[in-house]
C-alpha cells in the first residue's frame, strides 16, 4: 500500500527495546492500524492493533500518534526470535487490509 | 485443528494455463482472503469474502476469480496465467477482523509462470 510507508530495515541489540515506525497519513477515521510479522518461509502472524489508544499484550506495545497519522510497535526486549519482516496494515471498513512494505528487523546477539 | 491449508505449496504454469488454488479453514471463520506477495511490495489483498455465497473484490482482483459455496474453502482460479502473476499467495482468515483484528495465515502458495 503506497499510502503506508516503513523503512526497509532496522538493527537492534539483543535485549534491548526496538521501535519500528510506520507512516499513515492518509488513514481515515474508522480504519485499524495492525501490525504482523513474517519469518521466511512462513505466512505472517499477527502481532497487534488498535484504532486510537495505545495498547499493549503480551507480544508488543503499539503507540499511536494523536493524529493517527504514524503509528510504532514497540518490542520491549528484543531476541533473536523476533528477527523478522514487520508490516504495519491498515484496515478499510474491517474487511480490507492494506500492507506496507515492510521493515526487516536484524537482531544482533 | 490444522488452522489454515494452502494446496499446492509450489506450481509451475506455462503462460495462458489455468489452475486453482485451494485454500481451507477449520475455524469456522466466515472471513477468508487471498493475498499476493511480491518482493518489495508486501502483501497485497486479491478477492475476500465475508461468508458463504459474498465475495468482493481487493486491490489487485484482476486474472483472478473466486467463489465460495462453504463457509471452510476458498478457492482462488487462475483462467489464463500470465507471467505476472508469477507470486507466493497467501490465504487468511478471522472470526471478525473488525473487532479481533487478527488473520491467521496459511503457509503460502509458490506459484512460477513460465
Amino acid at each position: 500500500d503506497a499510502k503506508t510507508t516503513q523503512p526497509n530495515s532496522m538493527e537492534s541489540n539483543e535485549e534491548e527495546p526496538v521501535h519500528l515506525p510506520c507512516n499513515h497519513s492518509t488513514i481515515s477515521g474508522t480504519d485499524y492500524i495492525h501490525w504482523y510479522r513474517q519469518l521466511p518461509s512462513q505466512g505472517p502472524e499477527y502481532v497487534i492493533h488498535g484504532l486510537t489508544s495505545n495498547v499493549n499484550n503480551r507480544m508488543a506495545s503499539l503507540a499511536i500518534a494523536e493524529d493517527r497519522k504514524s503509528s510504532t510497535l514497540i518490542l520491549h526486549r528484543a531476541t533473536l526470535r523476533d528477527a523478522a519482516v514487520y508490516y504495519c496494515t491498515r484496515s478499510a471498513n474491517f474487511n480490507k487490509f492494506y500492507f506496507g512494505s515492510g521493515t526487516k528487523l536484524n537482531v544482533k546477539p | 485443528n490444522a488452522g489454515v491449508t494452502q494446496t499446492p505449496k509450489f506450481q509451475v504454469l506455462k503462460t495462458g494455463q489455468s489452475m486453482t488454488l485451494q485454500c481451507a479453514q477449520d475455524m469456522n471463520h466466515e472471513y477468508m482472503s487471498w493475498y499476493r506477495q511480491d518482493p518489495g511490495m508486501g502483501l497485497r489483498l486479491i478477492h475476500y469474502s465475508v461468508g458463504a455465497g459474498i465475495t468482493d473484490q481487493g486491490e489487485v482482483p484482476n486474472g483472478y476469480n473466486v467463489s465460495r459455496s462453504t463457509t471452510e474453502d476458498f478457492p482462488l482460479r487462475l483462467l489464463s496465467a500470465a507471467p505476472s502473476q508469477t507470486s507466493v499467495y497467501f490465504c487468511a482468515s478471522s472470526y471478525n477482523p473488525g473487532s479481533t483484528g487478527e488473520l491467521f495465515f496459511g503457509e503460502g502458495s509458490r506459484l512460477t509462470v513460465l
